[in-house]
């Protein structure tokens, strides 16, 4: 069993929907990671917590330490959010990483 | 401010062959860890290098080493190259010491295809 559970594995979106991805983790943490990574590769930090809900722009994101569940919002969807969105959460030493989300935001 | 830079990025090797993958940090960062994505999958830890040591290890075999080097940059090493070793190779840049613990910086990544 994984450490990190995300949720859906693939998601397709119109243009302008709400969208919310659902991570589960089972380990203690010190912080929670939003990540986003394009075709290609390369890896973006959209947010770090470790309580609450933090937004910047468009997206969201919130975490519930007792449930150990943190959602990732993202409002008016857009096609350049097609991506592949990674939950991690890590500790003092270490990180592990959900599989990921690939979401397309179709116009 | 140059973010984590990896090279090369893409390489085809065969199968039984070595590689080195090479990766230098973000600067003021001091802590280099390394990933394999397989394609469709989250990055995987292999391993973590700080002060010039392998500090923690997932579950990778020992064809798989590294190596930081003084100016905090690193190798990863993979020898007798399997099918199964096709992936992106990531590096991600920290500094230990808290609060810049939890900030891991991401590579590009390096594609390996083993034929």
């Amino acid at each position: 069993k994984n450490e990190v559970e995300q949720s859906p594995q693939n998601l397709t979106a119109q243009e302008g929907e709400f969208i919310t991805i659902n991570c589960s983790y089972s380990v203690g943490i010190s912080a929670l990671h939003w990540l986003q990574q394009h075709p290609g590769g390369g890896i973006v930090s959209l947010f770090m917590l470790s309580s609450g809900k933090k937004k910047h722009g468009r997206l969201i994101a919130t975490i519930n330490i007792q449930e150990k569940h943190s959602s990732l919002h993202i409002t008016a969807s857009h096609p350049r959010d097609s991506a592949v969105y990674i939950c991690a959460v890590s500790r003092v030493d270490q990180f592990y990483f959900g599989t990921g989300t690939s979401l397309t935001v179709i116009p | 401010d140059a973010g984590v830079t990896q090279s090369p990025t893409h390489l085809i090797k065969t199968r039984g062959q070595q590689v080195t993958l090479r990766c230098s940090p973000k600067s003021g960062h001091d802590t280099v860890s390394w990933y394999q994505q397989a394609l469709g999958q989250g990055p995987q830890f292999i391993f973590q290098y700080y002060e010039e040591e392998e500090r923690q290890r997932g579950n990778f075999p020992d064809r798989f080493s590294g190596h930081q080097f003084p100016n905090y940059s690193s190798e990863l090493n993979v020898n007798a190259l399997l099918l199964g070793d096709s992936a992106l190779y990531l590096c991600a840049s920290s500094l230990m010491t808290a609060p810049g613990a939890n900030v891991l910086t991401f590579g590009a990544g390096s594609r390996l295809t083993v034929l």
